[in-house]
C-alpha cells in the first residue's frame, strides 16, 4: 500500500521568510497529491491539491511542485505570517474515483514568529 | 451547510464502557470516512463508506471498533470494550462524488482513564 513520508517534523520561520514542506510517496499509481492545514482543535482543512498530470500549482502564497519520477512533492509557502502557524499535512491517493483512500503523512508543525 | 458535524466534542469514560462517535456528513456527500489521530501514529483511516456502504475497513484495530452507516446523514464508530490506548482524536470526513475535496469535523476527543 501506500506510505507517505513528510519532512521536516516541525519548522520554525520568521515571518516574511518563506517555509517548505517536503513528502514522498511510495505507490507509483497515486495521481492526487492534496495538502492540509490543521489549526489548533480544527479537522484538517484543504489548502490545495495537485494532480499527477501538472508539475506545479500555484494560489497566491502558496505552491505545491510534483515529481513524478522521484516520487516526490512540496508545498511552499512564501511571505509567510502567523496566521500561517498550524500543522500541515501532505497526502497521495490514487484517485480513481472520489472513495478511493487518501494516505496522509506525519504532519509538520509550522511556527512563523512575529 | 453547516460542514461534517461531529458529537461529542469532548468525551472522558472509563476504561471497559462503551462509546458511541457519531457524524452527520455534508448533505449530498455520498463518501464518508472516519480518520483516528494521535500524537505517535498521525492520521490513520480507520474505514470509509460510499453510499452508505463500507467499502475497506482495513484500518481499523481490531474487533472492539465498529462502524455503521443506516443512511445517507448519519454513521457511528463505538468502541466496545474502550481501552486507555484508545484516547485520540477522531475525525469524521467526507467527500462528494464529483469534487476529491475531503471535507473534516471538528473531532471528537475521547480520553479512556
Amino acid at each position: 500500500g501506500e506510505n507517505v513520508e513528510q519532512h521536516p517534523s516541525t519548522l520554525s520561520v520568521q515571518e516574511g521568510d518563506s517555509a517548505v514542506i517536503k513528502c514522498t510517496y511510495s505507490d507509483s499509481a497515486s495521481n492526487y497529491f492534496p495538502w492540509y492545514k490543521q489549526e489548533l482543535g480544527k479537522g484538517p482543512q484543504l489548502i490545495i491539491d495537485i494532480r499527477s498530470n501538472v508539475g506545479e500549482k500555484k494560489d497566491q502564497r502558496i505552491a505545491v511542485t510534483l515529481n513524478k519520477t522521484a516520487k516526490h512533492f512540496s508545498l511552499h509557502i512564501t511571505e509567510t505570517q502567523p496566521e500561517d502557524s498550524a500543522v500541515y499535512f501532505c497526502a497521495a491517493s490514487e484517485m480513481k474515483t472520489s472513495y478511493d483512500k487518501v494516505i496522509f503523512g506525519p504532519g509538520t508543525s509550522l511556527s512563523v514568529i512575529p | 451547510d453547516a460542514g461534517v458535524i461531529q458529537s461529542p466534542r469532548h468525551e472522558v469514560t472509563e476504561m471497559g464502557q462503551e462509546v458511541t462517535l457519531r457524524c452527520k456528513p455534508i448533505s449530498g456527500h455520498n463518501s464518508l470516512f472516519w480518520y483516528r489521530q494521535t500524537m505517535m501514529r498521525g492520521l490513520e483511516l480507520l474505514i470509509y463508506f460510499n453510499n452508505n456502504v463500507p467499502i475497506d475497513d482495513s484500518g481499523m484495530p481490531e474487533d472492539r471498533f465498529s462502524a455503521k452507516m443506516p443512511n445517507a446523514s448519519f454513521s457511528t464508530l463505538k468502541i466496545q470494550p474502550s481501552e486507555p490506548r484508545d484516547s485520540a482524536v477522531y475525525f469524521c470526513a467526507s467527500t462528494r462524488f464529483e469534487n476529491t475535496e475531503a471535507f473534516f469535523g471538528q473531532g471528537t476527543r475521547l480520553t479512556v482513564v
